[in-house]
């Protein structure tokens, strides 16, 4: 079965800092690691990390997929109070499609002013 | 405007009496797949559909059914609800192999049942 592990799972931080968010997964057959945002709706998607794009980076936003050791991060730089969501890792096994997608538990971020 | 519509999105029922949540995207996506999300336990697959006339079980489908007549539809069916399946459900949808894939999954809004 494959296993999707997000830590922490809370994490409180001041504006301005940098935060790292941790996934690391379990899986059968690896296609695609991907990140979402879900603030208090429907989560957004931020980046797709397969074997052949191991690194994305959006504005503040970056991450990076080890595909030996089994890990992916997700990066927020300077950050802000709009960045408080929580973020979702996810693997799916037949390179993003929905049959295959298996989400983690989810990083509750918190910004404070 | 690119969107999945998901409802009701509220609804409270009793136990035993049977709803439809119902579920339409404009992308004309092949995919279409139904989570339940519930505090601690993150998004968890009920069903999916891979095109229409095309579904399967995901990892939590006791309890619901679902059908595929169309492309642009997917209801998620509770035939005889229970207090168990109180939950925040998410109707999502992803072009297929054959479209331009990105990799992203759309969401709809979410729809908030409870089961009294």
């Amino acid at each position: 079965e494959d296993k999707v592990v997000q830590s922490p799972l809370s994490l409180v931080v001041h504006e301005g800092d940098t935060v790292t968010l941790n996934c690391s997964y379990e899986v059968t057959n690896f296609r695609s690691l991907l990140w979402y945002k879900q603030e208090k709706k429907a989560p957004t998607f931020l980046f797709m990390l397969t074997s052949s794009g191991i690194e994305k980076k959006s504005g503040r936003l970056s991450s990076i997929l080890d595909k030996k050791e089994l890990f992916s991060i997700l990066n927020i730089t300077a950050t802000q109070t709009g960045d408080s969501a929580v973020y979702l890792c996810a693997h799916s096994n037949s390179g993003g499609g929905a049959d295959g997608l298996t989400f983690g538990k989810g990083t509750h971020l918190i910004i404070q002013p | 405007e690119a969107q999945v519509t998901q409802n009701p999105r509220y609804l409270i029922t009793v136990t035993g009496k049977k709803l439809t949540v119902t579920c339409s995207q404009n992308m004309n996506h092949e995919y279409m797949s139904w989570y339940r999300q519930d505090p601690g336990l993150g998004l968890r697959q009920i069903y999916y559909s891979m095109n229409v006339e095309v579904t399967d079980k995901g990892d939590v489908p006791e309890g619901y059914k679902v059908s595929r007549k169309e492309k642009r539809n997917f209801p998620l069916i509770l035939e005889s609800p229970s207090p168990n399946q109180t939950s925040l459900y998410f109707c999502a949808s992803m072009a297929g192999p054959g479209q331009t894939n990105t990799g992203e999954l759309f969401f709809g809004e979410g729809s908030r049942l409870t089961v009294l």
